[in-house]
């Protein structure tokens, strides 16, 4: 079954660093999405994407944060000068777009900013 | 007002037993809904859609009341794997394709 794919799984960097993360969302997908968790806290939304631009983002996507489809396969978030506060799991999701049909989640890269 | 809203817990509850989660949403245009579960540290996993007439598979049974605007999610002889946060999340095709979270539920299925 097709799956969503990201790297790393772990990614730990210096508080003010750029720290780029990867996704390979399912091939005949056309939606992508960027979620964030903190450790014990709910799922929260960061940025959805649809026909190479931004479909909607939330009040967290701020200037630090970009996406980017790079090569038609891959999707990555960036974040541009990293906080403590940046410290979760990142999930990519993707979904085809097409009524009922849910989202596809990868298993996520854990952030660490020491 | 939240977009979704679920009881967080948590629910422990004994092996065998059924369980019952609930969840309201409170945009009426909101078109297609889901449950999925997530372990700890893991990824939201689709569990089950959610159709107008209801459905089920297995021991999960899953009601929508559109009236209501509400959705459930019912385990019946609950086994110690099915110890997880389930998510309750709502979908919106027309308006960009958004999914919405609840806050989840968390259930300790317990020997």
């Amino acid at each position: 079954e097709p799956e969503v794919t990201q790297t790393p799984s772990h990614q730990v960097t210096q508080m003010g660093q750029e720290v780029i993360l990867r996704c390979v969302p399912i091939s005949n997908h056309l939606y992508f999405y960027w979620y964030r968790q903190i450790l014990g806290q709910k799922v929260e939304f960061l940025v959805s994407f649809y026909n190479n631009e931004i479909s909607e983002k939330s009040e967290i996507f701020d200037d630090q944060f970009s996406v980017e489809r790079p090569d038609g396969s891959n999707f990555t978030l960036k974040i541009r000068s990293t906080k403590l506060e940046d410290s979760a799991m990142y999930f990519c999701a993707s979904s085809e777009g097409s009524r009922n049909q849910p989202q596809h989640f990868g298993d996520g890269t854990r952030l660490s900013i020491l | 007002r939240k977009e979704v809203e679920q009881d967080p817990g948590p629910f422990n509850v004994p092996e065998g037993a059924t369980v019952a989660f609930n969840c309201t949403y409170s945009n009426s245009a909101s078109q297609s809904f889901f449950w999925y579960r997530q372990d700890c540290r893991k990824e939201p996993k689709l569990l089950m859609s959610v159709y107008s007439s209801g459905n089920e598979d297995g021991r999960f049974t899953a009601q929508l009341n559109r009236a209501s605007q509400y959705i459930s999610l019912l385990i019946r002889d609950s086994k110690l794997s099915d110890s997880a946060t389930y998510l309750c999340v709502v979908n919106r095709f027309n308006t960009g394709n958004q999914f919405y979270f609840g806050t989840g539920t968390s259930l300790t299925v317990i020997p």
